[in-house]
């Protein structure tokens, strides 16, 4: 089965760091694009970071000017996304989602969110 | 920026009946739209990409129609368990991407 399992998140004060990570499993996860995207409580979804499946072509959603940073370790299975000077509009469910050119860049596989709640 | 906009943002209906979902983007995206079925505490699920091609696994009671900036969602005859939000998202600027703000469709 294809598997995108988040951990990492939790509460952190304003201004704080925090490191979200992704493992990947049932897929050759080298081969694909990910992507984070995020949901605040009781809001839509917002998408957040891309990254190509070598991990040199990287985009962020312009909002975050320059917080976040996205990653991955091909040799891991593994996505990050490293978010520093946390605010409290950062609170939110955070997803690691698969995309493919396969289907038209869409997101085809999501693992189950990690909270991430920014408050002092 | 391309900013989509669905409607209506909330929806009653009743099993078996057919309810339609609209997006419409600010530009022209072509067919680079795609629609995720999201349920209370879970992840979206993808339901249609590129327009109108069903993900595979999904009913044939979900399609998806348009080009350009008008889309639809369809859904012939609703089950329980289509009762969920309902989400549109382009990729025609990938690798920057753009949701709707949704579409809740409730039990009437």
């Amino acid at each position: 089965d294809v598997h995108l399992v988040e951990s990492g998140g939790g509460l952190v004060q304003p201004g704080g760091s925090l490191r979200l990570s992704c493992s990947a499993s049932g897929f050759i996860f080298k081969d694909f694009e990910m992507n984070w995207v995020r949901q605040a409580p009781g809001k839509g979804l917002e998408w957040v970071s891309y990254i190509s499946s070598d991990g040199k072509i990287i985009y962020n959603t312009d909002s975050l000017k320059g917080r976040f940073s996205v990653s991955r370790d091909n040799a891991k299975n593994s996505l990050f996304l490293q978010m520093n000077s946390l605010r409290a509009e950062d609170t939110a469910v955070y997803y690691c989602a698969r995309g493919s050119s396969t289907i038209r860049h869409a997101f085809d596989v999501w693992g189950q969110g990690t909270v991430v709640t920014v408050s002092s | 920026d391309i900013h989509m906009t669905q409607s209506p943002s909330f929806v009653s209906a009743s099993v078996g009946d057919k309810v339609t979902i609209s997006c419409r983007a600010s530009q022209r995206i072509g067919s680079w739209l795609a629609w995720y079925q999201q349920t209370p505490g879970k992840a979206p699920k993808l339901l249609i990409y590129a327009a109108s091609t069903l993900q595979t696994g999904v009913p044939s009671r979900f399609s998806g129609s348009g080009s350009g900036t008008d889309f639809t969602l369809n859904i012939s005859s609703l089950q329980p368990e289509d009762f969920a939000t309902y989400y549109c998202q382009q990729a025609n600027s990938f690798p920057v991407y753009t949701f709707g703000q949704g579409t809740k469709l409730e039990i009437k």
